[in-house]
């Protein structure tokens, strides 16, 4: 089963608001990822968050962690056209520290 | 620099043929790692190499899926014989300093289309 998984499936927004999504997962981390996904391209990694972290920014990211509901949120803020892509949050399990990736959430940012 | 490169970029082939992937990590990069992604399951883990060495493989679907790792700066998959169901596209990632949990690097793919 899917260690994370994003929410919604797909956003869609204007160039100039702000996109947030939010990943789930069940079990113990150690750290959680954000990786971009632009069409027919590899996954490229945004941001890491540590278990003891509760806020990390990056130019116009903003990635939140809630370890005790098992919940990160991803803050795009002013989006552009560019942005446009699929994002995905990546676990490891405390357990044994392998990455699982849940299904991502298809971001839209029309122009 | 150059990142992990992956050939080739499409595959098309008949059903019972005999398919390689191949990959080239990034220079430096201990960790090594195969996925499998399709809309159905996500992105999968196949199987990850540590230092050239084959650490877990419990994602490898089938027999008829095998990896190797020669030498640090290549990796290849090979599935035998392929099957319509193994259409999907294919990632290699690498990673490098820290451990299993580190961020990854992934190659843009083989897209494979078993027919």
């Amino acid at each position: 089963s899917q260690q994370g998984e994003e929410d919604p499936q797909a956003l869609s927004i204007q160039e100039g608001e702000n996109a947030t999504m939010n990943c789930s997962y069940k079990t113990s981390i150690n750290n959680l990822q954000w990786y971009r996904q632009n069409s027919g391209r590899g996954l490229v990694h945004l941001i890491l968050i540590r278990s003891n972290e509760r806020e990390k920014h990056s130019g116009r990211l903003r990635v939140t962690l809630d370890t005790s509901k098992k919940s990160s949120s991803l803050l795009i803020t002013a989006s552009r056209a560019a942005d446009t892509a699929s994002y995905f949050c990546a676990t490891d399990r405390s357990s044994n520290y392998k990455l699982t990736f849940g299904k991502g959430t298809l971001l839209t940012v029309n122009p | 620099d150059a990142g992990v490169i992956q050939s080739p970029r499409h595959e098309v082939t008949e059903m019972g043929q005999e398919v390689t992937l191949r990959c080239k990590p990034i220079s430096g990069h201990d960790y090594l790692f195969w996925y499998r992604q399709t809309m159905m399951r996500g992105l999968e883990l196949l199987i990850y190499f540590n230092n050239n060495v084959p650490i877990d493989d419990s994602g490898m679907p089938e027999d008829r899926f095998s990896a190797k790792m020669p030498n640090a700066s290549f990796s290849t998959l090979k599935i035998q014989p392929s099957e319509p169901r193994d259409s999907a596209v294919y990632f290699c990632a690498s990673s490098g300093g820290g451990g299993l949990n580190q961020p990854q690097h992934f190659g843009d793919g083989t897209r494979l289309s078993i027919l």
